[in-house]
């Protein structure tokens, strides 16, 4: 079975500044996609990136890029020139690669951390 | 990606009553997913829901406490039946246009009294 673990419940970074969570995950699959999702205070969950574990280049949108150790089994986001907007619950998230219309294609979430940007 | 919705935003019921919520996308997909959000925790997915066949629960969810329909390719239904205050979470309907990625609807904010 797969596991995600954020190690970090809360944290705290100043407008402007660049930071850092953690997510590691446990899986015996060889292709897979992991994400990190954002819950702000509004509850909608929001898609920040995605990543294939097949692809070695780490992605990257906008302010927002992970770091991918697959070896490792890390998956870790930077948030860079952080905004209060970025305040929001973040959860990191793993889905094996299955066939469409096959496997339930299942997302496996992390307990979350919470960042609040400080102005 | 996909335009989600989903209804009522939120509601307070009394316990031992029924609440439908509704999911609606803008396009059509093969996948219907339904997550339940514990106050203070995680996601946890309840069952998956493919147009033309019956959904498929989670362990720890049974369909006489949570049904689904999933009558065409853009619309599903979840009841939660016979609530007390345990059931109170938010609950999220989400969709995999192309097996890939999930995009989640605003959620439904449930309180039972």
């Amino acid at each position: 079975a797969q596991t995600v673990t954020q190690s970090q419940p809360e944290m705290s970074v100043q407008e402007a500044e660049t930071v850092t969570l953690s997510c590691t995950y446990d899986t015996s699959e060889n292709n897979y996609y992991l994400f990190w999702y954002k819950q702000p205070p509004s509850r909608q969950m929001i898609l920040v990136i995605r990543q294939e574990a097949y692809k070695q280049q780490n992605a990257t949108e906008n302010r927002f890029s992970v770091n991918f150790q697959k070896a490792a089994k890390s998956f870790s986001l930077k948030i860079s020139d952080s905004q209060l907007g970025d305040t929001a619950m973040y959860f990191c998230a793993f889905m094996k690669h299955g066939n469409y219309g096959g496997a339930t294609n299942k997302l496996i979430f992390g307990t979350g951390t919470l960042l609040a940007v400080q102005p | 990606s996909a335009v989600i919705s989903q209804k009522p935003s939120r509601d307070i019921c009394q316990r031992g009553t029924s609440l439908t919520i509704q999911c609606q996308v803008d396009s059509q997909v093969t996948m219907m997913f339904w997550y339940r959000q514990q106050p203070g925790q995680s996601l946890t997915l309840i069952a998956t829901a493919n147009q033309g066949s019956e959904a498929t629960y989670e362990s720890g969810f049974v369909i006489d406490k949570f049904p689904i329909s999933r009558p065409n390719l853009t619309f599903s239904t979840l009841t939660v039946s016979n609530m007390s205050p345990e059931d109170s979470s938010i609950y999220l309907c989400s969709v995999d246009p192309f097996g890939e990625t999930q995009y989640f609807g605003p959620g439904t904010r449930l309180l039972v009294l």
